[in-house]
């Protein structure tokens, strides 16, 4: 157990859909990542939040939105859903700002758009 | 533009060695990391690599190359658990948290 919690475990749902992924850091990690792991993909950096703020973004669409919250928990916001959004949404996080930081992943989040 | 090469599937014996390599093209470079990851579960971290040379962690090693854009993980005395996919990641010098990704190795260890 990575000590990154994230909910739900799946989600299944229409498109045009709007969905709110959450994730709560490891106790005390000031940053939060999110990635996007497809089947050919790989896995995709989305956005980085450090203590409140957004650190670095990624491949991460318009339609697409992320917050960290004052007790540091994230939300990543996905809009107008579309077939090709079905994926693993993975959240991270560490302790300090990068380089070099090593980042524990949450389980993920098996979001199935229909 | 971004880059990381890695072989797609590898396949060895338990109790033997292996070696993945991970060949990168990017940007920047603030260091690279190599995680494992099973079949639908949550990567893990293995090793960071940011200067030249080889880092060795119990069964587990890994070399940078900075010169040549490449590094390679070495599994030693391979167990079947480590049947899984080993990803290949570089952290962007350009923007610090960004973890480039290859598409990972997929490595099955046979009896």
């Amino acid at each position: 157990d990575s000590g990154v919690t994230q909910t739900p475990k799946h989600l299944i749902t229409a498109t045009g859909q709007r969905v709110t992924l959450r994730c709560s850091p490891r106790s005390g990690d000031l940053s939060v990542y999110w990635y996007q792991q497809s089947l050919d993909q790989g896995l995709q950096f989305l956005i980085q939040y450090y203590n409140g703020e957004e650190r670095a973004k990624g491949n991460i669409l318009e339609r697409f939105s992320a917050q960290q919250f004052p007790d540091l928990h994230s939300e990543l916001n996905l809009s107008s859903l579309e077939l090709g959004d079905s994926a693993l949404y993975f959240c991270a996080s560490s302790s300090q700002a990068p380089p070099g930081t090593e980042a524990f992943f949450g389980q993920g989040t098996r979001l199935t758009v229909v | 533009g971004q880059n990381i090469d890695q072989p797609t599937e590898m396949t060895a014996t338990e109790g033997a060695i292996v070696q993945i390599n991970c060949t990168y093209q990017t940007s920047g470079f603030n260091g690279l990391f190599w995680y494992q990851q099973h079949a639908g579960e949550a990567p893990t971290f293995l090793s960071y690599n940011v200067l030249d040379g080889l880092e060795e962690k119990g069964r587990f090693s890994s070399f940078l190359s900075r010169s040549k854009g490449y590094s390679y993980l070495l599994l030693k005395e391979l167990q079947m658990k480590d049947s899984a996919s080993y990803l290949c990641a570089v952290e962007d010098g350009g923007s610090q948290g960004n973890l480039i990704f290859g598409k990972g190795t997929k490595l099955s260890v046979k009896p």
